[in-house]
């Protein structure tokens, strides 16, 4: 598709399961973002892709979290163990250009819900 | 730590007035700033930015102002729509270009016909 997409876009699970969150990014875009929104809030900072770089992983929580973007394109949001504190949205972005300028494309984000 | 605030959380305007939607963030070294429209359900959208050697920018009815020795943004909206209506989020790239971008808290716009 032109846009970035998330998957699933709503995502139930009971405390303590682990969850896998995927986002596919617009072809040729070389950056890719995770962000967590939750009910109410701004956009928190989780995790950067760029090309072959080494992510910048500052923004994760905790060791429950991680990311991975396989071939430079698709990526994958891991929770172990969840916890209802990580109910929120998961938002993923990709954009063109390297560095700091350029427009973050958006996904519509995963909502997750933790029992 | 560094962190992008807003100083209103919720703006009401009438429709066809003009918006002026503030933030203020505190890291002096970043160099990029943007500003992303939410609606409700959805992803955010690029509205327009800055990089920090102008101080100011215009778009289709939008306009940012950069002030930065007292590091503050604003972006204007002229003759605000219904559809206009959203979470409002002003973002910045801290220094070393590495493509980090941090958001602000938001602000709600709710434009009353």
């Amino acid at each position: 598709g032109a846009g970035v997409s998330q998957s699933p876009s709503n995502k139930v699970t009971e405390k303590g399961k682990d969850v896998e969150l995927r986002c596919d990014p617009i072809s040729g875009h070389t950056a890719l973002y995770w962000y967590r929104q939750s009910l109410g809030q701004g956009l928190e900072f989780l995790i950067y892709f760029q090309g072959n770089s080494a992510p910048d992983k500052s923004g994760l929580p905790s060791d429950r979290f991680s990311a991975e973007r396989t071939g430079g394109s698709v990526s994958t949001l891991t929770i172990q163990r969840t916890q209802q504190e990580d109910s929120a949205v998961y938002l993923c972005a990709s954009k063109r250009e390297r560095g700091g300028d350029g427009e973050l494309f958006f996904g519509e984000g995963s909502r997750l819900t933790v029992l | 730590g560094e962190s992008v605030g807003l100083h209103l959380p919720t703006l009401s305007v009438q429709e066809g007035d003009n918006s002026i939607i503030n933030c203020a963030y505190s890291n002096s070294a970043s160099d990029y700033f943007i500003w992303y429209k939410q609606e409700s359900g959805k992803g955010p959208q690029f509205i327009i930015d800055i990089r920090s050697n102008m101080d100011k920018r215009q778009g289709q009815r939008v306009t940012v102002l950069l002030n930065k020795t007292v590091k503050h943004l604003s972006l204007q909206i002229a003759a605000t729509q219904p559809g206009d209506s959203a979470v409002y989020f002003c973002a910045e790239t801290p220094s070393g270009n590495t493509g980090k971008l941090i958001f602000g808290q938001g602000t709600t716009l709710q434009v009353k016909p």
